[in-house]
């Protein structure tokens, strides 16, 4: 069963307008929370993040909201640009500094539109 | 970038045959992951190390093995390569600190099984 759900495979946005990427998990173990973002034939990049102690964390144009009640966060990227369109990736880990690595979500196509 | 080398690149192999992946790192981090990258499922953990000959399955470790008998390398080994097996395999390592860490990926090797 899924913990990560990112439930739009894609999302289409007019340059300059804001990006809200969606992001569920269902573990409630989960204390910290990634984006990663992803070129064609690249690896994924970190961009992100958000530990469960905090609600919001902001980096330039991105911010992550984490609602702990809703078992849910969103990236907002502000304002969207050209080389914003890729694949993000939203993951997350339990305590233990995630030893085990990752669980990510399947993913969700950003298209920013000229 | 992280200090990442995954090899090769690229390749094609057939049905039943062996196949060795390996990942390369000179950051002397501590974990090292092998993820799978496929369309409509997003990145799942086949194995993981937490040191030297130190490994653990993941999501879906079925038909892979890995290997670590140093820091620096990291290779995963398909005894017998079936068609489920193409993707693109992406080597990830963390520092293994025991904090909050995010991991870096490799550029990834996209593997065809005829």
């Amino acid at each position: 069963d899924q913990q990560v759900k990112q439930n739009s495979p894609s999302l289409s946005v007019q340059e300059g307008r804001i990006s809200i990427l969606n992001c569920d998990y269902t573990n409630s173990m989960f204390d910290y929370f990634l984006w990663y973002k992803k070129y064609p034939a690249e690896g994924p990049t970190f961009l992100i993040s958000i530990s469960s102690i905090k609600d919001k964390n902001e980096d330039g144009r991105f911010t992550v909201f984490l609602n702990k009640s809703a078992k849910h966060l969103s990236l907002h990227i502000v304002p969207s640009q050209p080389g914003d369109s890729a694949v993000y990736f939203c993951a997350a880990s339990a305590p233990g500094g995630g030893a085990d690595g990752l669980t990510f979500g399947k993913g969700t196509h950003l298209i920013i539109q000229p | 970038d992280a200090g990442i080398t995954q090899s090769p690149r690229h390749k094609v192999t057939e049905t039943g045959t062996p196949v060795t992946l390996r990942c390369h790192q000179t950051e002397n981090h501590r974990y090292m992951y092998w993820y799978r990258q496929d369309p409509g499922h997003g990145l799942r953990l086949i194995h993981y190390s937490y040191g030297v000959k130190d490994t653990d399955k993941g999501e879906v470790s079925d038909g892979y093995s890995v290997s670590r008998s140093k820091t620096e390398d990291f290779l995963l080994t398909l005894e017998s390569a079936t068609s489920s097996q193409t993707s693109v395999y992406f080597c990830a390592i963390s520092e293994g600190t025991g904090g909050l860490e995010k991991l870096f990926f490799g550029s990834g090797t996209q593997l065809s099984v005829l």
